[in-house]
């Protein structure tokens, strides 16, 4: 079946460090979603991605999907210790409804 | 900002036990659904409702749950008869049309469910 990798699952940095964490699916995505867990907290919706190498950005945060529809990574310029949490991406599963999440990135930021 | 509601917050109930976990979605949302995280892990696809019927379920979702939108406007999963295994974080989740449309997820703060 459809199946979503990412990686690194943990990731520790410095305060001021760079961080990015990868997502690939098994199949081509009709878009890519990232969502954000902090600590304890639930699943957040960050961003989509719909056309094949779009690339998006919000502040600090840089989103790209793959040209082929199958990648997508989620760089974070400077990080902060706001940033810590788990980055998780999904993608739709056909045409079910049904979204499937990778493992997650776990970011650490050390002050 | 809308918000998905879940309650309780946590819930501990003993093995073989029922319980029942309630949701509000978003008032204009017409797709809902249930994931469970057990501690630490992945976000687990559990099942899918719209216009009042199941659209999707997991392996996990077997004849032990359920949905019910009793009133159109609480979504609840019901445990029939709790294991051990069925401790996690529960999420409620709704979105205004299906994500291979393009529309995300707004999760509500979960559940967090103890079998003992």
């Amino acid at each position: 079946g459809q199946q979503v990798m990412q990686i690194p699952q943990y990731q520790h940095v410095q305060e001021g460090e760079d961080f990015t964490t990868y997502c690939n699916s098994s199949t081509t995505l009709s878009n890519i979603q990232w969502y954000k867990q902090r600590p304890g907290g639930h699943p957040v919706f960050l961003i989509q991605l719909v056309k094949s190498g779009e690339v998006k950005k919000q502040k600090r945060l840089t989103f790209q999907f793959g040209e082929a529809k199958k990648n997508s990574s989620l760089h974070i310029t400077a990080t902060q210790t706001t940033d810590v949490g788990t980055y998780f991406c999904a993608g739709p599963l056909g045409n079910t409804g049904k979204l499937i999440f990778g493992q997650g990135t776990t970011l650490q930021v050390k002050p | 900002e809308p918000e998905v509601t879940q309650t309780p917050s946590h819930q501990v109930t003993q093995m073989g036990q029922e319980v029942i976990l309630r949701c509000v979605p978003i008032s204009n949302h017409l797709y809902f659904y249930w994931y469970r995280q057990i501690l630490g892990q992945k976000v687990e696809f559990l099942v899918s409702f719209y216009n009042n019927e199941i659209s999707e379920k997991s392996e996990i979702f077997d004849d032990q749950f359920s949905v019910e939108r009793p009133d159109g406007s609480n979504f609840t999963l019901k445990i029939r008869s709790t294991k051990l295994e069925d401790s996690a974080m529960y999420f409620c989740a709704s979105s205004q049309d299906r994500p291979e449309n393009n529309y995300g997820y707004t999760f509500g703060s979960g559940t967090r469910l103890t079998v003992v």
